[in-house]
């Protein structure tokens, strides 16, 4: 299993401004993700972070707006960039253990409001 | 690709009495499923998954899924209901080579006495 902490566990921010959030897990993880949840709607994925290399992103997503660093196996930070009141949402840090068992683990998330 | 769909946004069900949340996937293999349960401000717990092997799984809470392949459905169930089981309960599917869990978009669940 794993367990997933992240910080902050929710800030407010005014718009133009960046944050950064920080995910550790506490055992090695395969591969690790980003999603975002907006108010009152389902997860979708960000991009997958992938360690010592360049994030893999999805469609409408991209490195200026969301940068991801993921320096180890265990630690990945991401960065809201230039903030918009659309960027209000919960931004979930998630992990897949390795081992064989597809078991895909979540952080407690960081909501943010942009004000 | 894998996707998932939920079709009901939001279900009222008295106390004590049964439930069923629905899901349908579409993946060209065996998927593995997923149910998991957001109470409001708090994270995602796994409820259940299913990966191979018997259709019918239990989970956490009392609450069971059944994988049935000729409908790409794996329905979520629990005989008899608590407030406290009031949430947003989420499908998702995944597949094999550490790819990402794709989700639905969730179903509401308002318990009423």
């Amino acid at each position: 299993s794993a367990v997933i902490s992240q910080k902050p566990s929710r800030d407010i921010c005014q718009r133009g401004t960046s944050l950064t959030i920080q995910c550790q897990v506490d055992s090695q993880v395969t591969m690790m993700f980003w999603y975002r949840q907006q108010p009152g709607q389902s997860l979708t994925l960000i991009a997958t972070a992938n360690q010592g290399s360049e994030a893999t992103y999805e469609s409408g997503f991209v490195i200026d707006k969301f940068p991801i660093s993921r320096p180890n196996l265990t630690f990945s930070t991401l960065t809201v960039s230039n903030m918009s009141p659309e960027d209000s949402s919960i931004y979930l840090c998630s992990a897949l253990t390795v081992g064989g068992s597809y078991e895909q683990y979540f952080g407690p998330g960081t909501r943010l409001t942009v004000t | 690709a894998q996707s998932v769909t939920q079709p009901d946004i939001h279900i009222t069900v008295s106390e004590g009495a049964s439930l069923e949340l629905r899901c349908n996937y579409s993946y060209g293999a065996t998927p593995y499923l997923f149910w998991y349960v957001q109470s409001p401000g708090q994270g995602l717990q796994l409820l259940l998954k299913y990966f191979s092997g018997d259709t019918l799984v239990q989970g956490i809470k009392g609450f069971e899924a059944e994988f049935k392949r000729s409908q790409s459905s794996f329905n979520l169930r629990k005989p008899s209901v608590h407030w406290s089981d009031a949430a947003e309960y989420f499908c998702a599917v995944g597949a094999p080579g550490n790819t990402p869990l794709v989700f639905g978009k969730g179903t509401r669940l308002s318990v009423i006495a």
